[in-house]
């Protein structure tokens, strides 16, 4: 049972234009959400994070909207640039108690290529 | 200023035999995770782990999985008699608290392995 989709396995978007990385999710539990950036051969980096609280999160050439009624995040690029390039996974905690407080639920990850 | 180290990078090991992955998490971090990220699949939540306590093991697979944080030393999981199936990265993550968001939890580089 697929909790985060990442629906878009790849998308490739001509330098210096926006980049929109799509995630959906099922559980109403969660109430935080997370992307992350990976390179090949390496580990996840943190970019970007939203509360449920919150409707969009802004830094720098980074925005997160959240949909909570839709279920529905997205991820802005803007100006996309070719070192942009990586794989993105949307990624999701449920409330903060218990389990909830340090577990994350990962998407499969969008393959972005910025071409310049 | 190390982040988390994660050895070996790569392991080729034949069906049957033994795995051993090390974690050795930030300065100061006494909270570790596991995720495994098999091909074309997001990271999935293994377990978390304490120095010398297993919180939550809830992602482990029940049989030939283990893992430890010892009082002094890394943090191994170990992966007996593996299976082509067992073939994946294996990242692991560490914070200072267990409670999860962006910018609180690190994520190593990643083990690969290889079953033949």
């Amino acid at each position: 049972d697929q909790q985060v989709k990442q629906n878009s396995p790849s998308l490739s978007v001509q330098e210096g234009r926006i980049s929109i990385l799509n995630c959906d999710y099922t559980n109403s539990m969660f109430d935080y959400f997370l992307w992350y950036k990976k390179y090949p051969a390496e580990g996840p980096t943190f970019l970007i994070s939203i509360s449920s609280i919150k409707d969009k999160n802004e830094d720098g050439r980074f925005t997160v909207f959240l949909n909570k009624s839709a279920k529905h995040l997205s991820l802005h690029i803007v100006p996309s640039q070719p070192g942009d390039s990586a794989v993105y996974f949307c990624a999701a905690r449920v409330e903060y108690s218990g389990a909830g407080s340090y577990q994350l639920t990962f998407g499969k990850g969008t393959k972005l290529s910025v071409i310049p | 200023n190390a982040g988390v180290m994660q050895n070996p990078r790569h392991l080729v090991r034949r069906r049957g035999q033994e795995a051993r992955l090390r974690c050795s998490p930030m300065k100061g971090h006494s909270h570790v995770y596991w995720y495994r990220q098999l091909p074309e699949e997001g990271l999935k939540f293994m377990v978390y782990l304490q120095k010398e306590n297993i919180i939550d093991e809830s992602g482990m697979p029940k049989e030939r999985f283990s893992a430890e944080f010892p009082k002094e030393g890394p943090s191994i999981l170990r992966i007996q008699q593996v299976v082509r199936g067992d073939s994946a990265a294996y990242f692991c993550a560490s914070s200072a608290r267990g409670i999860v968001t962006g910018n609180t939890i690190y994520f190593g580089e990643g083990s690969w392995l290889t079953v033949v």
